[in-house]
């Protein structure tokens, strides 16, 4: 993997509904892994930050885990509400460069 | 605490001329990054400033230029416009540096 890439594009689900995202990123070199969660009209908020291999973060009924040795990190949402509908962008970070590499986000869409 | 802030919001500028836009990082933050979204594109690294020092940068033109000011706020400037610079241009700011980044709402660039 040479970039960070997301899946899927876009995700529709009724209410209620679990659903996960993967953030595939290049293991080489790796310093930090981030998510975050992206409304229309609104700046970027950060949800998670994680850096060990292993690492499990969990805010609410958001949660997400890190793969740092084969390079991919997933997302679970547990009862999709609609206010959860966004864009979750994921982003690496490498060795000491102090600059976010982006994947084009998982869009999705939480309908009653 | 006041966030990051960005100004103006939007912005219409005409092809061939400059424009330059202004954030305020979090108070204490030292490191400033900037990011471009186009239509369909990821955010795409376009600087990092720390100490009023260019520490990083990503693959854009020359015309795309930035600076950090003492009070760690900075400007971006981008010179003779054209029309694939209509994007959303997102700042940053973190503290520690390499770890969490917030991000401002964002300024609105449309070049006709």
């Amino acid at each position: 993997i040479l970039n960070v890439e997301q899946s899927p594009q876009s995700l529709h689900v009724q209410e209620g509904d679990s659903t996960n995202f993967t953030c595939s990123f290049p293991s080489s070199n790796f310093y930090a892994l981030h998510w975050y969660r992206w409304e229309t009209a609104k700046s970027p908020e950060a949800l998670f930050v994680m850096t060990l291999n292993g690492d499990e973060k969990k805010k609410g009924r958001i949660s997400a885990t890190l793969n740092t040795k084969e390079g991919y990190s997933y997302l679970y949402i547990k009862g999709s509400q609609p206010e959860d509908s966004a864009t979750y962008l994921c982003a690496s970070t490498t060795g000491t460069a102090s600059k976010l590499t982006f994947g084009t986000g998982t869009r999705l869409q939480v309908t009653l | 605490k006041a966030g990051v802030t960005q100004t103006p919001r939007y912005l219409i500028k005409t092809r061939g001329q400059q424009v330059t836009l202004s954030c305020s990082p979090i108070s204490g933050h030292r490191s400033v990054s900037w990011y471009q979204q186009t239509p369909g594109q990821g955010l795409q690294f376009l600087f990092e400033y720390f100490s009023e020092t260019q520490r990083n940068k990503g693959n854009f033109p020359g015309r795309f230029s930035g600076r950090q000011f003492s009070n760690s706020r900075s400007e971006m400037n981008v010179s003779t416009l054209e029309l694939g610079d209509s994007a959303l241009y997102l700042c940053a700011s973190s503290f520690p540096e390499n770890y969490g980044y917030t991000f401002g709402s964002g300024t609105r660039l449309t070049v006709v």
